[in-house]
């Protein structure tokens, strides 16, 4: 069974501050797939990024970073300088190889504080 | 494209009435999902088709809810009779062909049983 764990259910940051989002996994599968999602206040579910299991490199895009660690079973997300407009839920998400169904966390909601 | 497309956005009902939400994908996606977001539950998925066939239904809470996906572009999820436990907002999301794709979500039915 594939459960994902989002330990955190509220942050609170000062804009600007860097803040990491952390997300356990678990599968017995070897390949799988990890997604995270945003959820701002206006309600809409948006994708922000996909990863495959054979696929450890970190990633960046913009303020936003990820950092993939198969040893830990942790797939966590950086915002680095946060802005209001980052303020949010934020969703870990797991599907395993080969089939449609995505397990979510329970989501971490951030509030950025001008 | 215009996206995963819910009607209504919001629905408000008598307790006993029957619901029925609906669905069209984005055009060319053939897997559908219905998910349940309340406060208590998180996100949960309800039921997934492939191909407009229900492939996983174990996440339908009860007899009361049911689905149905009568072609590529449009699927309903009917409760009835619905009951105030059932007040959550209901996502419909789909991917494309290939496995283990994001998910791209609509906006969501807010619906609140009286």
């Amino acid at each position: 069974a594939q459960k994902v764990t989002q330990a955190q259910t509220e942050i609170s940051v000062v804009e600007k501050e860097d803040v990491t989002l952390d997300c356990v996994y678990e599968t017995r599968d070897t390949t799988y797939y990890l997604f995270w999602y945003k959820q701002p206040p206006s309600g809409e579910l948006v994708f922000l990024i996909r990863r495959n299991s054979f696929d450890e490199q970190n990633e960046i895009s913009g303020r936003y970073s990820w950092n993939f660690q198969k040893s830990t079973s942790s797939f966590n997300f950086t915002i680095t300088a946060s802005q209001v407009v980052d303020s949010a839920v934020y969703f870990c998400a797991l599907s395993e190889s080969g089939y449609q169904k995505v397990t979510f966390g329970t989501g971490t909601k951030l509030q950025v504080i001008p | 494209d215009a996206g995963v497309i819910q009607s209504p956005r919001h629905e408000v009902t008598e307790m006993g009435q029957e619901v029925t939400l609906r669905c069209k994908p984005i055009s060319g996606h053939n897997s559908l999902f219905w998910y349940r977001q309340t406060m208590m539950r998180g996100l949960e998925l309800l039921i997934y088709f492939n191909n407009n066939v229900p492939i996983d239904d174990s996440g339908m809470p009860e007899d009361r809810f049911s689905a149905k996906m009568p072609n590529a572009s449009f699927s309903t999820l009917k409760i009835q009779p619905s009951e105030p436990r059932d007040s959550a907002v209901y996502f419909c999301a789909s991917t494309s062909r290939a496995p283990n794709t994001e998910a791209f979500f609509g906006q969501g039915t807010r619906l609140t049983v009286v």
